[in-house]
């Protein structure tokens, strides 16, 4: 079954540090790969994706993702984190063999302190 | 108004009530979806619509009945809802109902249920 693993569930770094937030799924193809960011008190909102090509993806807002298929991992990445970016972040797959169902990890929030 | 929107924002009902969630997108959009989202679980698939005909039906109590009356508003009734049925409640739009699609969601309704 097709899965999207998230393995923390929050992170804390510091205002103008690095960040990357890990995901991992299991799918038996290449699959659509998305990250989307939620705000409190908003809906969600694409960041960036990944259908084919080359696979480092640069986003909004200053991510980028690296798709790497030896490890079934996009994860995504800022050089130096704002305290705007504090949110709760998505990774997301969909099967490339059609089908309706995009499946959202369980997410990551991060805190940006001072 | 631009994008999607949801109302109402919050709403609290009792567990013999009936009440309906709107949703409305003005992105010219052919699919719609609701979503559930639970703290700390993955969001939740509930239904998919393209072009006004329901596609997707993902295991959903029959406490909760959507509607779509056209491709740019989506409803989903909710009667004899149980507490564990609290949640925010994401409505979502995609230019085709496809796993390849980003898709672009409202802020939600807060539901809770007493």
């Amino acid at each position: 079954a097709q899965s999207v693993t998230q393995p923390d569930i929050h992170i804390t770094v510091s205002e103008g540090a690095s960040l990357e937030l890990r995901c991992n799924y299991s799918y038996g193809a290449t699959p659509y790969l998305f990250w989307y960011v939620q705000s409190p008190g908003q809906g969600l909102q694409l960041l960036l994706k990944y259908f084919s090509g080359d696979t480092l993806v640069q986003g909004i807002k200053g991510f980028e993702a690296e798709f790497k298929r030896s490890q079934s991992s996009f994860n995504l990445r800022k050089p130096s984190v704002h305290w705007s970016d504090a949110a709760e972040y998505f990774c997301a797959v969909g099967p490339v063999s059609g089908g309706f169902k995009t499946i959202f990890g369980a997410g990551t929030r991060l805190f940006v302190k001072a | 108004e631009t994008g999607v929107t949801q109302t109402p924002r919050h709403l609290v009902m009792g567990m013999t009530n009936k009440k309906s969630l709107k949703c409305e997108q003005h992105l010219g959009h052919n699919a719609m979806y609701w979503y559930k989202q639970s703290a700390k679980k993955p969001l939740e698939l509930m239904f998919v619509y393209s072009l006004e005909e329901r596609v997707e039906n993902n295991s959903v109590p029959s406490r909760f009945s959507p509607e779509c009356p056209n491709s740019s508003h989506l409803f989903l009734h909710l009667h004899t809802l149980q507490p564990e049925d609290s949640a925010l409640y994401l409505c979502a739009s995609s230019q085709d109902p496809g796993s390849s699609y980003e898709q672009y969601f409202g802020p939600g309704t807060r539901l809770t249920v007493t």
